[in-house]
């Protein structure tokens, strides 16, 4: 059962370009959603996060969209750098909550 | 360094062996996370302690995985008889929080490979 679903195992954007990564989620108990960055052999590093008050949160380049009732959250970089090739993961908890429930994975490929 | 540590990176097993997988956390992080990430897929929770309190094992696969955190800090992941489905990394992740998600940081994780 995959709680947390990232449908497009791979982007691929042109620098200076706007990339939109997208995310689903079935539990509606999850109340508070991160996306995380992974380099290759590296672990994830924490990107961005939002809880379900808001609808939106923003830093820098990066901004997190949620949409509860449709149970969708998005990230979107603007503007995409090369620097920003990574796989992106989803990731959604309960605040009252402890573990961490992952999507497969996005590769985004942003290209000079 | 200041980030969390594990070893070792890399572990080639023959199927049936006992391997152990260390990992040093973030100085001062109370919360502690192993999981394991199979190829093409994301991190997938395995158990959960807060300073040496297992408080959520409920991912751990089989009773073959066995984890302990015996002083709070250094925290050992323990997978006896290992099998070809083991192979994966093992990922562990701690912070600062006690009773919310909040960011965690990882360490570059243990790559496992049963033979």
């Amino acid at each position: 059962d995959q709680q947390v679903k990232q449908n497009s195992p791979s982007l691929s954007v042109q620098e200076g370009r706007i990339s939109i990564l997208n995310c689903d989620y079935t539990n509606s108990m999850f109340d508070y959603f991160l996306w995380y960055k992974k380099y290759p052999a590296e672990g994830p590093t924490f990107l961005i996060s939002i809880s379900s008050i808001k609808d939106k949160n923003e830093d820098g380049r990066f901004t997190v969209f949620l949409n509860k009732s449709a149970k969708h959250l998005s990230l979107h970089i603007v503007p995409s750098q090369p620097g920003d090739s990574a796989v992106y993961f989803c990731a959604a908890s309960r605040l009252s909550g402890s573990r961490l429930t992952f999507g497969e994975g996005t590769q985004l490929t942003v290209n000079p | 360094g200041a980030g969390v540590s594990q070893s070792p990176r890399y572990k080639v097993a023959k199927r049936g062996q006992d391997v152990a997988l260390r990992c040093d956390p973030i100085s001062g992080h109370v919360s502690l996370f192993w999981y394991q990430q199979a190829l093409g897929q994301g991190p997938e929770f395995l158990t959960y302690f807060q300073n040496e309190a297992q408080l959520d094992k409920s991912g751990l696969p089989s009773d073959r995985f066995f984890a302990e955190r015996p002083e709070g800090s250094v925290s050992t992941l323990k997978i006896q008889r290992t099998q070809q489905e083991d192979s994966a990394v093992y990922l562990c992740a701690s912070s600062l929080g006690r009773r919310q998600p909040g960011e965690l940081f990882f360490g570059e994780g243990s790559r496992l490979t049963v033979l």
